[in-house]
């Protein structure tokens, strides 16, 4: 099975900017989670999708928000950059996400930098 | 609330020398343990898992944990480590239910050195 699968995996952009990244769940996997990993505050929960609906979110402002489609892939926007957004971006899938012992298995990331 | 508090930002190692990251959670419930490997510009790896099962887990790359309740830890061993093991390493719990996701302690990066 292929693994699950980020893009871009680098990106540039200037403050007051919005992005989209995107994520590719392995297959048969319905709950994506994504994550921002920074030097500072390590890695911190954004937000967890299961069919298209978003069942959690961490403790982060409103420019950051997240989709599911119906075939589990995700994307999630971050509008109005601001300099500290830069960060290693981090999207897991897993099956059901309902079980605390479901793995969650990772991507690449994708690595923001914010001018 | 749940956390996991890892001791250690940087642990250096010699090569064949034991390797030990400890890792200590706070849980109001039976924890989901989990360790992650990070290497350079790569996503995260699951090393191994604690799900109640076994208290010593066994992993990959001939790593293990044992999760000891009384103390409340999940400390990471590999009896000679290897070159290749140097990279970041993450204990993290898991909550289930409605409030699904994963809280990482802040991580434990590991050098080998010749």
């Amino acid at each position: 099975k292929a693994g699950v699968t980020q893009t871009p995996r680098y990106l540039i952009k200037t403050r007051g900017q919005q992005v989209t990244l995107s994520c590719s769940p392995i297959s048969g996997h319905r709950s994506v989670s994504w994550y921002q990993q920074t030097p500072g505050q390590g890695l911190q929960f954004l937000f967890e999708y299961f069919s298209e609906t978003q069942r959690n979110k961490g403790n982060f402002p409103g420019r950051f928000s997240g989709r599911q489609f119906s075939n589990s892939r995700s994307e999630m926007n971050v509008s109005t950059l601001e300099l500290g957004d830069s960060a290693l971006y981090l999207c897991a899938s897993s099956l059901q996400g309902t079980s605390g012992q479901e793995t969650q298995y990772f991507g690449p990331g994708t690595r923001l930098l914010v001018l | 609330a749940q956390s996991v508090t890892q001791l250690g930002s940087h642990v250096s190692v010699s090569e064949g020398a034991l390797v030990l990251l400890r890792c200590n959670y706070s849980s109001s419930v039976p924890p989901y343990l989990f360790w992650y490997v990070q290497y350079p510009n790569q996503g995260l790896q699951l090393l191994l898992k604690y799900t109640s099962a076994a208290t010593l887990v066994k992993g990959i790359n001939g790593f293990e944990a044992e999760f000891k309740k009384s103390e409340t830890s999940f400390h990471l061993t590999k009896p000679s480590a290897h070159m290749s093991d140097a990279a970041e390493y993450f204990c993290a719990v898991c909550r289930g239910g409605s409030n699904y996701k994963l809280t990482f302690g802040k991580g434990t990066l590991l050098t080998v050195n010749p």
